[in-house]
């Protein structure tokens, strides 16, 4: 099963909002609301930021929100700041019982 | 307060087996309602979900590495170990155990170890 898909890169000043979308099919993305986001920085484990589409870990900055719309979900940050500078995977639960990550973002805070 | 401590050989050798140990202290493995899990990263590269695991034994595996892959729990140790057969330079990555931020198996992983690199190579 293929990787969902997310861009590349993304870049925002501070003070900004951006958005990383992941997209996938009906079998992981689409067909379920098990939809998480991950912030890495280099070096560093991955932090869950999201989970459920939607939902926000106790100590997360609520300038973090998720969303989906059909076969894609959309991590939004707004007022971005340079301690946002990391990178952001996707992952879903899958109809075949599993689970699959996004190829993930850079973000870059100019 | 959880952590989630992984160990192992840095090193192993191309068509050998991998075997990896992830140490759990302040929770107690058996009794929670919780997965484990084991995933990957290769240098540079993005996320692969390997597999999970309940204290039951009950698991579940990527179906890509599934022939290949063995996770295990011993609770009388607190540990969630991996095995990964047949080795190549491809299975080269850092290896993180993680658990569950909820109940379920699909929960996302929501406590992290800081990952071990391993490096296949002869």
């Amino acid at each position: 099963q293929s990787a969902l898909t997310q861009p590349a890169s993304v870049s925002g000043s501070p003070g900004q909002s951006i958005t990383i979308s992941c997209t996938g099919t009906s079998s992981d993305v689409g067909g379920y609301n098990y939809v998480s986001w991950y912030q890495q920085h280099p070096g560093k484990a991955p932090k869950l930021m999201i989970y459920e589409v939607s939902n926000r870990p106790s100590g997360v900055s609520n300038r973090f929100s998720g969303s989906k719309s059909g076969n894609t979900a959309s991590l939004t940050i707004s007022g971005l700041q340079a301690e946002d500078e990391a990178d952001y995977y996707c992952s879903s639960y899958t109809s075949s019982s599993t689970l699959i990550f996004g190829g993930g973002t850079k973000l870059t805070v100019l | 307060q959880l952590q989630l401590q992984e160990s192992g050989p840095g090193l192993v050798k191309p068509s050998e087996t991998l075997s990896l140990t992830c140490t759990v202290s302040g929770a107690s493995i058996s009794g929670s309602s919780y997965y484990w899990g084991w995933i990957r990263q290769p240098p540079g590269k993005g996320l692969e979900w390997i597999g999970s695991i309940y204290y039951s034994g009950n698991t579940y595996y990527t179906p890509s590495l599934k022939s290949r892959v063995t996770i295990s729990v011993d609770t009388s140790k607190n540990q969630i170990s991996l095995k990964l057969s047949s080795l190549t330079a491809a299975d080269t990555a850092v290896y993180y155990c993680a658990r569950g931020y909820s109940s379920g198996w699909y929960a996302p992983m929501g406590y992290w170890g800081h990952g071990t690199l391993v490096t296949v190579s002869s």
